[in-house]
C-alpha cells in the first residue's frame, strides 16, 4: 500500500459541533504531517508527527487538536472552528530525515471542511 | 527569511512549444528543493528533487545557487501537463515543506 488515505472526504458542521478528520498510511514513514490548503493558495503546515510525537506546531489555535494514535494513524480533532476555518485538509507523510538527508512527502487526497 | 516565490500565478502556452515555470527561493541553509503538481482532482503528488537529478515526464530542474533558482522545463509541452505546479522548500532539521504560491500552467492544443 502506497497510498495515504484521508477520512471523511468531504464534512459539514457547525460552529457548536465537534468533529474529527482521519489520516492513515501504511507505508512505514514515521513523520506525518497536517497541511491546511485555501481555495487558490498553496499548503500550509499546520503540525508535524516525528515518530508519534508532536514536533512542530505552527502556532494552530486550539480548536484544532492533532493527535497521532499509533505510527500508522494521524487525527485531526475539531471544535468550535470558525467559518474561515473552512478548507481542504492535507494528511501527508514521509520517511522523516535520515543522515540529513530528508524524505519526500506524499500526500492524501485531503478533506474539504466546511463550516457553517 | 525561508520563502519560496513562483513569480507567474498563470502559464499558457502551445502543445509542443517549451515550458519553463521559475522559483527563487530566500534560505540561509544549503536548500532542498522540490516541484510538486496537482492535476484536476488528483491529489499533490512529487514531480521532481533537487537532489535527485532525474527527468520525469519530461520535466527537469536544476538548481542555480548563485541565481537562488530552480526553475521547471520541458522541451516539448504536451496537453497532459496542464495543471498547478507548486515549488517548495524543505527546511533542514524541520521536516517542514514551506511552498510558493504555485503556478497555473494551461497547455492549449
Amino acid at each position: 500500500d502506497t497510498e495515504v488515505t484521508q477520512t471523511p472526504k468531504h464534512l459539514v458542521m457547525g460552529m457548536t459541533n465537534k468533529k474529527s478528520l482521519k489520516c492513515e498510511q501504511h507505508m512505514g514513514h514515521r513523520a506525518m504531517y497536517w497541511y491546511k490548503q485555501k481555495a487558490k493558495k498553496p499548503p500550509e503546515l499546520m503540525f508535524v508527527y516525528s515518530y508519534e510525537k508532536l514536533s512542530i506546531n505552527e502556532s494552530v489555535p486550539s480548536r484544532f487538536s492533532p493527535e497521532c494514535p499509533n505510527s500508522s494513524l494521524l487525527n485531526l480533532h475539531l471544535h468550535a472552528l470558525q467559518p474561515e476555518d473552512s478548507a481542504l485538509y492535507l494528511c501527508a507523510s514521509s520517511q522523516g530525515t535520515s543522515g540529513g538527508l530528508a524524505y519526500e512527502q506524499y500526500f492524501g487526497p485531503g478533506t474539504r471542511l466546511t463550516v457553517t | 527569511a525561508q520563502r519560496v516565490t513562483q513569480p507567474e500565478k498563470l502559464l499558457s502556452v502551445f502543445k509542443g512549444a517549451p515550458v519553463e515555470l521559475k522559483c527563487n527561493y530566500s534560505y540561509s541553509g544549503s536548500p532542498e528543493l522540490f516541484w510538486y503538481v496537482q492535476y484536476s482532482r488528483q491529489r499533490l503528488q512529487l514531480l521532481l528533487r533537487h537532489i535527485s537529478r532525474e527527468s520525469i515526464k519530461g520535466f527537469t530542474a536544476d538548481l542555480n545557487k548563485g541565481e537562488t533558482s530552480f526553475h521547471l522545463k520541458k522541451p516539448f509541452a504536451q496537453e497532459e501537463d496542464s495543471a498547478m505546479y507548486y515549488c517548495a522548500l524543505l527546511i533542514q532539521g524541520a521536516q517542514k515543506l514551506v511552498f510558493g504560491q504555485g503556478t497555473r500552467l494551461t497547455i492549449n492544443p
